[in-house]
């Protein structure tokens, strides 16, 4: 069964700095999804960035950006430039290449972001 | 606009009466799942349905029910509370299989079970 580990419950950050945020998972397939998804205090799940496991390019979106490294199934997340908007729960989450949808989540990490 | 609703946001209820916390979504998607998040573990999949009439469990079942009798809507149910079911759920859909698509998740449903 495939699992995802977020080993960092929580981090904080100062405004306009970068942060890294942590996530390796386990799966036998060759063929999978990844992604990081925001939980801000409304509690509403947003989906931050996601990762195709056959790109090898690392995938970014403005001031997010993960490291995928495959060989060592990690799946980090970076935010550069911090913002206090970043403040919330975020979540690694796996998903299988084969005909489901199902999510496969991480524990999370609250990220705190001070002016 | 796109979108996932689920009523009732909020729900304060005793052992052992039943309840059923709805789940709708107008982008004709046909994978719908519910996840319950709890501290520490994150989301865990309680049910998942493919399609019309086709429903099965996730990781944990234990304490639910569902049905799936419209393609929109993806009720769950909770025949007897007890307060281990406790958490915060989330009601997911999306296209099945379609890896440019991403599941839309609904604002979530705090229940607590005295």
């Amino acid at each position: 069964a495939q699992t995802v580990t977020q080993s960092q419950p929580e981090m904080s950050v100062q405004e306009a700095e970068t942060v890294t945020l942590s996530c390796t998972y386990d799966t036998s397939e060759s063929d999978y999804y990844l992604f990081w998804y925001k939980q801000p205090p409304s509690r509403q799940m947003i989906l931050v960035i996601r990762q195709e496991a056959y790109k090898q390019q690392n995938a970014t979106e403005n001031r997010f950006s993960v490291n995928f490294q495959k060989a060592a199934k990690s799946f980090s997340l970076k935010i550069s430039d911090s913002q206090l908007g970043d403040a919330a729960m975020y979540f690694c989450a796996y998903r299988s290449g084969l005909d489901t949808d199902k999510l496969i989540f991480g524990t999370g990490t609250r990220l705190q972001v001070f002016p | 606009e796109a979108q996932v609703t689920q009523n009732p946001r909020y729900l304060i209820t005793v052992t052992g009466k039943k309840l059923t916390v709805t789940c709708s979504q107008n982008m004709n998607h046909e994978y719908m799942s519910w996840y319950r998040q709890d501290p520490g573990l994150g989301l865990r999949q309680i049910y998942y349905s493919m399609n019309v009439e086709v429903t099965d469990k996730g990781d944990v079942p234990e304490g639910y029910k569902v049905s799936r009798k419209e393609k929109r809507n993806f009720p769950l149910i909770l025949e007897s509370p007890s307060p281990n079911q406790t958490s915060l759920y989330f009601c997911a859909s999306s296209f099945v299989g379609t890896s440019t698509d991403t599941q839309y998740f609904g604002p979530g449903t705090r229940l607590t079970v005295l």
